[in-house]
């Protein structure tokens, strides 16, 4: 089955520990990207990635590395967690050919205490 | 820079009756546009797009949406509305000339279609 998979999907940790939420396609998809959710404020863009080892910022970069060392993940890392990042997290893929079609994950939520 | 705008929190209809969910785009170049649907403790789905073409594109589970770029808006309809339908309808806008790579959606709008 074509997907996308996150893990965890749900995770409640303490302020300064460092996590990684994993994101794992299966469709060849050269195109991925990761968004957070918060209540009113819809989806932002964290982070995308082009194609194996090429990265860029979204729209709300600051806390958060990516890596694309393979083409099927892109793990999302939060290196010293805070409160403030606290939200439902959604990892996404598409070809790069169809770009406007993306396949979202099933959402991690993170809760930072 | 670009941005989205989709001015109803909220969408209220009866089964049965048309639906329009609003959204409005801002962007330097020429727009790539979609709309998705979050159903309850799910990820997002993709419904439709437009690229270029036709004002009025059509999508899955019988939604369509049009195109304006005078108004630059870019609403989701529905002629005939079903409870099933009630989730959380998101647009979205790309800027292939500038930055195909980054995304940008609205805040949402949630749609309750009563029976």
């Amino acid at each position: 089955e074509a997907q996308v998979t996150q893990n965890p999907r749900y995770l409640i940790t303490v302020t300064g520990k460092k996590l990684t939420v994993t994101c794992s396609q299966n469709m060849n998809h050269e195109y991925m990207s990761w968004y957070r959710q918060d209540p009113g404020l819809g989806l932002r863009q964290i982070y995308y990635s082009m194609n194996v080892e090429v990265t860029d910022k979204g729209d709300v970069p600051e806390g958060y590395k990516v890596s694309r060392k393979e083409k099927r993940n892109f793990p999302l890392i939060l290196e010293s967690p805070s409160p403030n990042q606290t939200s439902l997290y959604f990892c996404a893929s598409s070809l790069k050919a169809r770009i406007y079609e993306q396949y979202f994950g099933p959402g991690t939520r993170l809760t930072v205490t | 820079a670009q941005s989205v705008a989709q001015p109803e929190d909220q969408v209220n209809v009866a089964e049965g009756n048309p639906l329009t969910v609003k959204c409005t785009y801002s962007v330097s170049g020429n727009p790539y546009l979609f709309w998705y649907v979050q159903y309850p403790n799910r990820g997002l789905q993709f419904l439709l797009k437009y690229i270029t073409g036709d004002n009025l594109v059509k999508g899955s589970y019988g939604f369509e949406a049009e195109f304006n770029k005078s108004q630059t808006s870019f609403h989701l309809k529905k002629p005939s509305a079903l409870v099933s339908d009630s989730a959380l309808y998101f647009c979205a806008v790309r800027d292939m000339a500038t930055n195909a790579g980054k995304s940008t959606f609205g805040d949402g709008t949630t749609l309750t279609v009563k029976p």
